[in-house]
Formats: structure tokens, C-alpha cells, sequence
């Protein structure tokens, strides 16, 4: 069965600083992730995915994440963040052939002014 | 916006009653998906639909049921309900059952049973 496991429940950082969220999934053949962002009141909001190819990928407000295969991971990254960005993320799974999504517990992102 | 409305935005009821909550997907998506997000068990899938059929079941307790009709809004009927059945319901919608398109999700209805 797939799973996923956001390690970190809270993270704080200052504005302007770097950002990493993990994630690991667990899952036998190819995973289809996902990195979804839910802020206080609002549905999840997509950020980015990842099917194939290149294992470093780009999403809006200037995310990205990095496939990697032999750690099973799918760590989400910002090189600068904004205090906007505070909210909770979320990784997900997915596969070939199934649609559900199973998701992470989520990690709540806090910024320091 | 995500184009995905979900109606009611807050619901509070008592134990033991029924309640219906309405998903209607983007314009031109056929498929619809449930989430439950609660606080003990995080988000999870409910139940799929594509196109007014069942698509996919997960963790869905008997005491709810879904449809999607066919003008393509969904329902989530939860009955009996229990204080555990306090969450908040998402609803998302794709054009396709494929697994690789992207669901988007719509605001959400928070359900407080008392």
C-alpha cells in the first residue's frame, strides 16, 4: 500500500531564508507526487507534481522539488521565502492506475517577520 | 479560486442526523473525488466518481453514500452521524479518471456534529 510521511509537523523559519519540507513516500513501482499547499480557510492549492522525466521540478511561487529515487523522497525547496507562504503542505502520492491521492499529515509552515 | 464549489461552508449538527453536502466540479471536469480531513486521521480519500458512475471506494463508512448526477454535481450523504464525523469535506474535480491529471480541489465543507 502506499504511504507517505511528512516528518516534520511544524517548521518555523525567518523571512528571506531558505525552506525544506520533507517528504517519503512509500510505494513499489513508479509514484506519481504531488506537493500541495492549504492555506487557513482555503482548499488545497496544487504546487507542484511529478509524473516522469527530469527529477527536479518547478512549481508556482517558486517552489520546487527534487525526486529522489534510492532515498524515496520528494523534498520541497524555496530558496527565499515570504512571509505568505505561512500555511500548511502537504505531500501526496498517487500511481499509475489509481486515482485516489493519499496525502501526508502535512507540515505546518510558520514565518518569522 | 479553484472553479470547484462546495456547498454548504459550515454545517453543525447533532448526533444521529443526516446530512448532504454538494460538490459542483470545474466546468467541463467529469470526474468528482471526496476527502475527509480530520484532525486523528489527516486527509483522506472517501470515494471517486467519473462520469455518474463509482469509480473508486477507500475509506468510506457505510453510513455514507454518494452520487453524481447528471449534470455532473456530486452529493455526500453522511448519516448517523458520530462526533468522530467532525471534519472538513473536500471535494475535487478532474476531467478524466486519469491518474495523472491534476485535482483540483475545492474549499471545502466543515462539518461540527454535537
Amino acid at each position: 500500500a502506499q504511504s507517505v510521511t511528512q516528518p516534520d509537523i511544524h517548521i518555523t523559519v525567518s523571512e528571506g531564508a531558505s525552506l525544506e519540507l520533507r517528504c517519503n513516500y512509500s510505494y513499489g513501482a513508479t509514484p506519481y507526487l504531488f506537493w500541495y499547499v492549504q492555506s487557513p480557510g482555503q482548499g488545497l492549492q496544487l504546487l507542484l507534481k511529478y509524473f516522469s522525466g527530469d527529477t527536479l521540478v518547478q512549481g508556482i511561487k517558486g517552489f520546487e522539488a527534487e525526486f529522489k529515487r534510492s532515498q524515496s523522497s520528494f523534498n520541497l525547496r524555496k530558496p527565499s521565502v515570504h512571509w505568505s507562504d505561512a500555511a500548511e503542505y502537504f505531500c501526496a502520492v498517487g500511481s499509475q492506475g489509481a486515482q485516489k491521492l493519499v496525502f501526508g499529515q502535512g507540515t505546518r509552515l510558520t514565518i518569522n517577520p | 479560486d479553484s472553479g470547484v464549489t462546495q456547498t454548504p461552508k459550515h454545517l453543525i449538527t447533532a448526533t444521529g442526523q443526516r446530512v448532504t453536502l454538494r460538490c459542483s466540479p470545474r466546468s467541463g471536469d467529469l470526474s468528482v473525488y471526496w476527502y475527509q480531513q480530520s484532525l486523528d486521521q489527516g486527509l483522506q480519500f472517501l470515494i471517486q466518481y467519473y462520469n455518474g458512475e463509482e469509480r473508486a471506494k477507500g475509506n468510506i463508512l457505510e453510513r455514507f453514500s454518494a452520487q453524481q448526477f447528471p449534470d455532473l454535481h456530486s452529493e455526500l450523504n453522511l448519516s448517523s452521524l458520530e462526533l468522530g464525523d467532525s471534519a472538513l469535506y473536500f471535494c475535487a474535480s478532474t476531467p478524466t479518471p486519469a491518474s495523472t491529471d491534476t485535482q483540483y480541489f475545492g474549499p471545502g465543507t466543515r462539518l461540527t456534529v454535537l
